[in-house]
């Protein structure tokens, strides 16, 4: 049981480069969800899950798309990169959300837009 | 739309002294509550969740939440912090059971010795 994985750790990227953040889970969690962490910003959702086949728009979708084709991945792409995609990106995943077992967050993945 | 407020951005006790972080909410119905916590460099856990019932909640680490439905408040406590609690806290909200969680800023805790 490897909990929240993601994929890589760290990322340079040249602005309009285009990559996928990828986010697994082994712990048939139906919830999955993208979050951005920026200082004095605390956590904003990007995209959710509530299923395979089931995404959402959350706060920030902005530049960012999602698909979710099975319920253990859930990968992030950013389209054309931007400086002010520079980031760090949590991916996070529920068994029932709220009423559940709450949210796991993976380890993160510090993304840098020169 | 629902929203979090953490009031303090930053806060500093010594160590034995007790601890309360902020969080106000705003959302029309009872929401799902939770605070977590997050060293340096690392990922989040979860300290403790609300979601029914008793409104005084226990979590991990010696913590604890109230839920205040009049004040949308859900303020953590700790009666005597331990330096190795000095990292960062996050206060989030989920809508229903929708997936949809939003946090607020955070709120820094300094441990003096």
């Amino acid at each position: 049981n490897a909990g929240v994985t993601q994929t890589p750790k760290f990322q340079v990227l040249k602005t309009g480069q285009s990559m996928t953040l990828q986010c697994a889970q082994d712990m048939n969690h139906e919830y999955m969800s993208w979050y951005r962490q920026d200082p004095g910003m605390g956590l904003r959702l990007i995209h959710y899950s509530v299923g395979a086949g089931i995404t959402d728009q959350g706060e920030v979708p902005n530049g960012y798309n999602v698909s979710r084709s099975t319920t253990e991945d859930f990968p992030l792409r950013l389209l054309s990169a931007a400086p002010s995609q520079t980031s760090v990106y949590f991916c996070a995943s529920s068994y029932g959300g709220g009423a559940g077992n709450g949210y796991t967050f993976g380890s993160g993945t510090r993304l840098t837009v020169v | 739309a629902q929203s979090v407020t953490q009031p303090d951005i930053h806060i500093t006790v010594s160590e034995g002294a007790s601890l309360e972080l902020r969080c106000n909410y705003s959302y029309g119905a009872t929401p799902y509550l939770f605070w977590y916590v997050q060293s340096p460099g690392q990922g989040l856990q979860l300290l403790l969740k609300y979601f029914s019932g008793d409104t005084l909640v226990q979590g991990i680490k010696g913590f604890e939440a109230e839920f205040k439905r009049s004040q949308s408040s859900f303020n953590l406590r700790k009666p005597s912090v331990h330096w190795s609690d000095a990292a960062e806290y996050f206060c989030a909200v989920e809508k229903g059971n929708t997936g949809k969680l939003i946090f607020g800023q955070g709120t820094t805790l300094q441990v003096k010795p």
